[in-house]
């Protein structure tokens, strides 16, 4: 079935020390979104790819990139993960930017910082 | 900055009662979804609402879209276990600085005991 993958599910990491998320889709969506959930919140969106486009929110720390090499792939870099990073990252997929288009989520990767 | 404010933000209840959860707004939006979220895994579209006055049923639970497009509610007959989950309500809007984004409401725990 065409889906959103999102690996590892669960990623341990050490306070300062840089982790990757990866996500990748086979349901061949031009946008990709990174959102961070934290305990049973509404998720918050960090950017976003519209095709190559990124577009990065306001708020979004520094501390967070993001990379989309091709249309099926995207990644979540944390450069220095602090304590207060520590949440469940989701990503998810959507046709195109039309506001009446779903999103399509993975399972997400809860990461934690030791 | 266009809130979605979703409520209740807990609801506890028992087999076979029945429920509803708002989201309201004073922005208008060009869409409105409903996803629900079990731990562990990450949000599934329930059902897009795009007209005011809209209804639409799923089973058991039957969505609303506010005629003026700024509010919705999703109410639930005879809740089951099974219904147990975070809901989230998101808007879509047409243009702007929100264009492709949605803006989710803060979500609704929702425990049914049997």
């Amino acid at each position: 079935d065409a889906m959103v993958i999102q690996n590892p599910r669960y990623q341990v990491t050490q306070f300062g020390k840089p982790v990757t998320l990866s996500c990748s889709q086979t349901l061949n969506h031009n946008v990709m979104y990174w959102y961070q959930q934290k305990s049973s919140q509404a998720p918050k969106l960090l950017f976003h790819y519209y095709d190559k486009d990124f577009n990065n929110e306001a708020d979004t720390p520094d501390n967070f990139q993001s990379r989309r090499p091709n249309t099926s792939f995207c990644f979540l870099d944390i450069r220095s993960p602090g304590l207060g990073d520590a949440a469940m990252y989701l990503c998810a997929t959507s046709r195109d930017r039309h506001p009446n288009q779903p999103q399509h989520f993975g399972d997400g990767t809860r990461l934690s910082i030791l | 900055t266009q809130l979605l404010e979703q409520s209740p933000q807990f609801l506890s209840i028992q087999e076979g009662e029945n429920l509803t959860v708002y989201c309201n707004s004073s922005s208008v939006f060009s869409s409105l979804q409903w996803y629900r979220q079990e731990p562990g895994e990450g949000p599934v579209l329930l059902v897009t609402v795009v007209t005011g006055g809209e209804v639409k049923k799923l089973k058991r639970l039957t969505f609303q879209f506010g005629d003026a497009r700024k509010d919705s509610s999703l109410h639930i007959t005879a809740a089951q276990p099974g219904d147990t989950g975070l809901y989230l309500c998101a808007g879509g809007r047409d243009g702007g600085t929100s264009y492709g984004k949605l803006t989710f409401g803060q979500g609704t725990i929702l425990t049914v005991h049997p």
